[in-house]
């Protein structure tokens, strides 16, 4: 069963345009860590954000911010006033505590399309 | 900081040959996961290893085989390329004990022609 959704397949905004990319996770488990990837087309994959399911406080980071609520099992990504810079494909991912040997199991992936 | 270190970046090779690719996690890190990513899909987890033995196994073909050694590196190797196999793949490593996130290299990236 996918264990973590990210509905939106591909998302096309315009420069300068707040977008929030969404993300459902499942897990049974009581500890566990949730992240945001970004894959720019060169391929890898480059670290933004991890939560553990302790801390369901906010984030903000520039202009990234992150919502996690453990009530709807989601952790949302705005990314505001966006830049063309920002167009990559980006992975919400969930690592399982000890019964899930914190491997990482990702989302299917939302590609973001940012025009100028 | 030193970062997880995948050889080689790009390889190339055709159907029927074989491939091994390496992975050197960052250092003091004793486990070593690795993943496949087919193209425009999500990575998929193979195989973990922990202090050298192999600790979870997810959807790694029988063609494939890996082995983390002593000095912690770890080696995926694929026999009978098929053209299917072309993906990049990444390998990620963590501290066991140290309860923070897997830490993933660039991956290689792999053509099967």
């Amino acid at each position: 069963a996918q264990k973590v959704t990210q509905a939106q397949t591909e998302i096309s905004v315009v420069e300068k345009e707040d977008v929030t990319l969404d993300c459902v996770y499942e897990t049974r488990d009581t500890t566990y860590y949730l992240f945001w990837y970004k894959q720019p087309p060169s391929g890898e994959l480059v670290f933004l954000i991890r939560r553990n399911s302790f801390d369901e406080q906010n984030e903000i980071s520039g202009r990234y911010s992150w919502n996690f609520q453990k009530s709807t099992s989601s952790f949302n990504f705005t990314i505001t006033a966006s830049q063309v810079v920002d167009s990559a494909v980006y992975f919400c991912a969930l690592s399982e505590g000890p019964t899930g040997g914190f491997k990482t199991i990702f989302g299917a992936g939302t590609r973001l399309f940012v025009k100028a | 900081a030193a970062g997880v270190i995948q050889s080689p970046r790009h390889l190339i090779k055709e159907k029927r040959e074989t491939a091994t690719l390496k992975c050197y996690p960052i250092p003091r890190h004793d486990t070593v996961y690795w993943y496949q990513q087919g193209p425009g899909q999500d990575p998929q987890f193979l195989i973990s290893f922990y202090e050298k033995m192999q600790s979870d196994k997810g959807s790694i073909p029988d063609r494939f085989s890996a082995q983390q050694f002593s000095d912690y590196h770890s080696e995926l190797n694929m026999s009978s390329l098929e053209l299917g196999d072309s993906a990049l793949y990444f390998c990620a490593s963590r501290d066991f004990r140290g309860n923070t996130e897997a830490f993933f290299g660039q991956g290689t990236r792999l053509t099967v022609v």
